[in-house]
Order: structure tokens, then C-alpha cells, then sequence
């Protein structure tokens, strides 16, 4: 089936020490977006891509970067987790500006 | 971008319809309203969507009032595996893609 992954999970970091996310998709659509979303909030749109061109949401912490190799894969990275970092990841894909799927989500433990 | 207004949380009993309410009132011509829901601890599932006339799917149905500002999401036959927050929105565009701006949903609890 046609879908969206993320791996891990689960994910266990230090506070200060980088960490990537991944998410991969298989619907071949050419936007990927990552949202964060903290206990008990509704998700926020971090960034971000249509094909190739990279779109910064204008409060996303400058901490918070991605990366999209080609366009089965796209990657969050957290340059120095915070405590406060720590929450769900969700990828998500659309066509263009059709409906907008989701992967089951990263959870992000910051030590 | 639109804002939209739900309820916090609804119960329905298995078996019945459960019917979710959304106000939009600054929604604009070209926006769409988009329902999605989520399972504790899932990614979002999308459910349906619709710009003006009343649309089904396998999941609910959608029904939007004529002025379109406002609209219902029913559950015809909810079900146990039916509990989780109810999210509605009104999609926006951002550069060649669409905005989804999560509202606070309706969490909605189907008892036995």
C-alpha cells in the first residue's frame, strides 16, 4: 500500500545533541511537510517542501532544519534539542494543494 | 487564514450517529473544509472534504450549509475504534502547497 513512513518511532536524544528524523513516502508527491506537535496540542506546521524549494513557516525556530534528497525522502533535523523540543513529528505528503496525508509520527524524548 | 470553531468534546453511544459540529464563518470562496482525526498517539487520518455541496465516503459525510459557514461531520454508525479528536479545517495556500492550521478539535468519546 501506498503510504507514509517514519522512522523511528521512537526517539531518544540529549539535551544539546543533534538528531534527525526521517520520513520516506511511497505516494510519489511532490510535497512533504513536517509538523510538531507537543503533548496535549494540536499540530503546527514547522516547514515545508514543494519539489525541490524549501518554505520556512515564519516561526519556526531556527534550531529546526530539513533536508530533502529527492522526493521519496525528506529529513527534519534538530540542530541542539531543547527540552521544550521534545513532542510528536509528523510528516505529512500532498499533490500540490490536494489532500494532505500523514505518517504515524516520530515521538521525540529530549534527556 | 480561516479560523474555526468546534466543540471541546462530545460523547455518543455505539451504534448511533455522531454529528460534529464546525462554525467557519470567515471562510473564504476558494477554501475548502478538510475534517481529519486523530487516534491517541497516530498520525492524523483523513476523513473527508468539500468546498459547497454535501459530500459522502466510505467514512461520514460532510454536510455544509448553504452560506458556508458552517458545516457537519457525521459518523453514521460510530463505532468504539471511532474515539479520538476530531480536527476541522479550513485549508489555505502556501507557496504551491495547502496550509492546514489545526484548531484545538472536538475530542469525541463513543461509549458501549
Amino acid at each position: 500500500d501506498a503510504m507514509v513512513i517514519q522512522n523511528p518511532r521512537y526517539q531518544v536524544t540529549q539535551f544539546g545533541k543533534p538528531v534527525t528524523l526521517s520520513c520516506s513516502q511511497t505516494l510519489n508527491h511532490n510535497v512533504m511537510y513536517w509538523y510538531q506537535q507537543k503533548s496535549s496540542q494540536a499540530p503546527k506546521l514547522l516547514f515545508h517542501y514543494y519539489d525541490k524549494d524549501f518554505n520556512n513557516e515564519a516561526d519556526t525556530p531556527d534550531n529546526f532544519q530539513s533536508r530533502r534528497p529527492n522526493t521519496s525522502f525528506c529529513f527534519l533535523d534538530i540542530r541542539s534539542p531543547g527540552l521544550g523540543d521534545a513532542a510528536m513529528y509528523l510528516c505529512a505528503t500532498s499533490r500540490d494543494r490536494k489532500t494532505q496525508y500523514f505518517g504515524p509520527g516520530t515521538r521525540l524524548l529530549v534527556l | 487564514d480561516a479560523k474555526t470553531t468546534q466543540p471541546t468534546s462530545m460523547d455518543c453511544a455505539e451504534g448511533r450517529a455522531a454529528n460534529l459540529p464546525c462554525n467557519h464563518s470567515t471562510i473564504s470562496g476558494n477554501e475548502y473544509v478538510y475534517w481529519y482525526r486523530q487516534i491517541h498517539s497516530q498520525g492524523p487520518q483523513y476523513i473527508i472534504h468539500g468546498l459547497k455541496n454535501n459530500e459522502t465516503n466510505e467514512m461520514a459525510s460532510l454536510i455544509i450549509t448553504e452560506d458556508r459557514k458552517s458545516s457537519t461531520l457525521i459518523l453514521p454508525h460510530a463505532t468504539l475504534r471511532d474515539t479520538a479528536v476530531y480536527y476541522c479545517i479550513v485549508s489555505g495556500r502556501i507557496q504551491g502547497a495547502q496550509k492546514l492550521v489545526f484548531g484545538q478539535g472536538t475530542r469525541l468519546t463513543i461509549n458501549p
